[in-house]
């Protein structure tokens, strides 16, 4: 089966500018989660979806992140305006329902925030 | 909270010598315990979970909820093992988020 998809792969940005990224999760997965990973650290989940709806946004930036998957297939992330400390691979994940536990990753995005 | 604490940074042994990574957990109630593995340039993946109590490309790891902990371990190690690990954990009302390590770059040196 295909994988989850991201893109871009890696985008470099200036401080204050906007930045979008996309997902396309496994094919009839539910649950779709993004996370954030800061180098040398491990992946910080941001935010859940089950379909379309969010589950948990508990540890997202809300005054500059944003996330939607409005048809409950595809998601896109965003942030506006990146800061410096924004710099990270942002990884998306999926699985088929959130009770199933095995979580499939994309190759994650890497931004560079100058 | 929920907490994974992966004490080694960085771990280094010989072909064929025995291998245990360390991961401890901080969770009030019942988790489940996983191992992910991010070869060079691959996504990451799932290695092995406690509840399968399976042994994955000669991995094994033991739940010890007395100790809280998952140590990961390999009788005897080989290159292709070369990886980033992470221990993660889920469970309770977060069941299906999972909480990470900082991770464990393992290198086999031949």
């Amino acid at each position: 089966e295909a994988g989850v998809a991201q893109s871009p792969r890696y985008k470099i940005i200036e401080k204050r500018q906007s930045v979008a990224f996309w997902c396309n999760p496994i094919s009839g997965h539910a649950t779709l989660y993004w996370y954030q990973q800061i180098l040398g650290q491990g992946p910080k989940l941001l935010i859940q979806f089950q379909n379309n709806g969010v589950v948990d946004d508990s540890q997202l930036p809300k005054d500059r992140f944003s996330a939607e998957r409005l048809k409950g297939v595809d998601s896109t992330l965003k942030i506006q305006p990146a800061k410096l400390e924004d710099s990270a691979v942002y990884l998306c994940a999926s699985k088929q329902q959130a009770m199933n536990t095995e979580a499939f990753f994309g190759q994650g995005t890497r931004l560079t925030v100058v | 909270a929920q907490r994974v604490t992966q004490p080694e940074k960085l771990l280094s042994v010989f072909k064929g010598a025995p291998v245990e990574l360390k991961c401890n957990y901080s969770y009030s109630g019942s988790p489940e315990l996983f191992w992910y593995v991010q070869y060079s340039r691959q996504r990451l993946q799932l290695l092995l979970r406690h509840i399968s109590r399976e042994s994955i490309k000669g991995f094994t790891a033991d739940l010890n909820k007395g100790e809280t902990s998952f140590h990961l371990k390999k009788p005897f190690a080989q290159e292709e093992d070369s990886a980033m690990y992470y221990c993660a954990l889920t469970g309770g009302t977060s069941y299906g988020k999972l909480t990470f390590g900082q991770g464990t770059i393992l290198t086999v040196h031949p």
